[in-house]
């Protein structure tokens, strides 16, 4: 049974650029949360995908978008990229949802280290 | 705003001994949930505990959550080397949210 895959693991992107980060869910899981993790911090939220739609978003710029496709999988796109996007970009999956409104157990993925230089 | 806050940020410890750390919310919860961090990699998942609950368990894990004292702790027991990582708490946003919450974690160290 496959865990929440992500890809790439690294990479270095010149201030300015544009990326995109994917994720695969947890076998059997339809909705994918995004999380940026600074250095020394813990995760915040970006935002959740669940039906294709984005259902959630925490406090980040439309620089920040997404998309979720219809075998559930996503992607994380952050466009105009500054320092301050350097970061672990971890992937959650989970049954319906997460958090207060459903309370299922959310798995992470490995994450994707992004160098933005 | 809600955030999980856990204490202390730095703990070490000798190996077989128990290492406890605690998180501390600011509003009511339904469901709260704890990871593991090792450096430079993702959260795996530990304990998933509900309102309903007051304790868990799994394998040398021991959850407790107390909801009126809004405070819930992580005991590990007989540490080992491989126990080193950082601890998160994870309560959700508060009513209507999806979102999970995180403070900076404890960073536990295991010391052989």
């Amino acid at each position: 049974d496959a865990g929440v895959t992500q890809s790439p693991t690294h990479l270095i992107k010149t201030r300015g650029q544009q990326v995109t980060l994917r994720c695969s869910p947890k076998s059997g899981h339809d909705t994918v949360s995004w999380y940026q993790q600074a250095l020394g911090q813990g995760p915040q939220f970006i935002f959740q995908y669940y039906e294709e739609e984005e259902r959630q978003r925490g406090n980040f710029p439309d620089r920040f978008s997404g998309h979720q496709f219809p075998n559930y999988s996503s992607e994380l796109n952050v466009n105009a990229l500054l320092l301050g996007d350097s970061a672990l970009y971890l992937c959650a999956s989970s049954l319906r949802g997460s958090g207060q409104r459903s309370g299922n157990t959310i798995y992470f993925g490995e994450g994707s280290w992004l160098t933005v230089v | 705003s809600q955030q999980g806050e856990e204490d202390p940020q730095a703990l070490s410890i000798q190996e077989g001994e128990n290492a406890t750390m605690n998180c501390s919310y600011k509003t009511s919860i339904n469901n709260l949930q704890w990871y593991r961090q090792n450096s430079g990699r993702g959260l795996v998942h530990l304990i998933l505990i509900r309102s309903n609950e007051r304790e868990k368990h799994s394998g040398r894990l021991r959850v407790t959550l107390d909801t009126s004292k809004k405070s819930s702790s992580l005991l590990i027991t007989a540490s080992r080397a491989a126990d080193t990582a950082s601890y998160f708490c994870a309560p959700p946003a508060g009513a209507g949210s999806y979102q999970l919450t995180f403070g900076k974690g404890t960073k536990l160290s295991v010391i052989p």
